[in-house]
């Protein structure tokens, strides 16, 4: 299996433009997460999903951001619009039924000018 | 408020000697608490994940411990190499499935 795949690996957008992030999760797992980790404030959950339904998105900072998991082999997270505070490194995770074992992809460098 | 507290915040150890990572949380109702590492510019990638019923869990040359009672977890890393050098974060879970990460321990293992 080639492993959880993100792209695109580096964003560079302008301010207000809307960013979308995509994820392929390892096939046959079950849960997808996403993640968004800065110096600051290290890693931080934004939004699971369980069998393409979203479960918590508590960590979503605000309705600019947006996800979705149209299939179990599909996911997207959305800022629209993009501020440079967004700039981070966003990560999908993706872990079987019934395990606590995520695993990671490379994660998608975004950076917001 | 659940927070995860790791320490040294970053450390310099020489090729071949042993270091420990610690980890102190505050997370309730607990359900368990994992090691990852994170190479520069990938991933994190699972070393242990331990429940409340295990103190202890080896992986290589990586041993976690965990004392449910004082709400502390080390992280031993035995005879260094120079590719452990990385991030080394902390993460507890909930019974609900929530999780707090720690900021990590930057390691750098200096030939």
């Amino acid at each position: 299996d080639a492993g959880v795949i993100q792209s695109p690996r580096h964003e560079v957008t302008e301010m207000g433009q809307e960013v979308t992030l995509r994820c392929k999760p390892i096939s046959g797992h079950d849960y997808l997460f996403w993640y968004r980790q800065t110096m600051m404030r290290g890693l931080e959950l934004l939004i699971y999903f369980n069998n393409n339904v979203p479960i918590d998105d508590s960590g979503m900072p605000e309705d600019r951001f947006s996800a979705k998991m149209p299939n179990a082999s599909f996911s997207t997270l959305k800022i629209q619009p993009s501020e440079p505070r967004d700039s981070a490194v966003y990560f999908c995770a993706s872990a079987p039924r019934g395990s606590h074992e995520q695993y990671f992809g490379p994660g998608t460098r975004l950076t917001v000018t | 408020k659940n927070q995860v507290e790791q320490s040294p915040q970053s450390l310099i150890i020489l090729e071949g000697k042993n270091c420990t990572l610690q980890c102190n949380y505050t997370v309730s109702p607990f359900s368990n608490l994992r090691w990852y590492k994170q190479d520069t510019g990938r991933g994190p990638v699972s070393l242990t994940i331990m429940t409340f019923s295990e103190n202890t869990k080896s992986n290589g040359r990586y041993t976690a411990t965990l004392d449910a009672d004082t709400k502390q977890s080390s992280l031993h890393i035995t005879a260094s190499q120079l590719s452990d050098s990385a991030s080394y974060i902390c993460v507890v879970s909930t019974r609900y499935s929530t999780l707090t990460f720690g900021k990590g321990t930057m390691l750098l293992v200096s030939p």
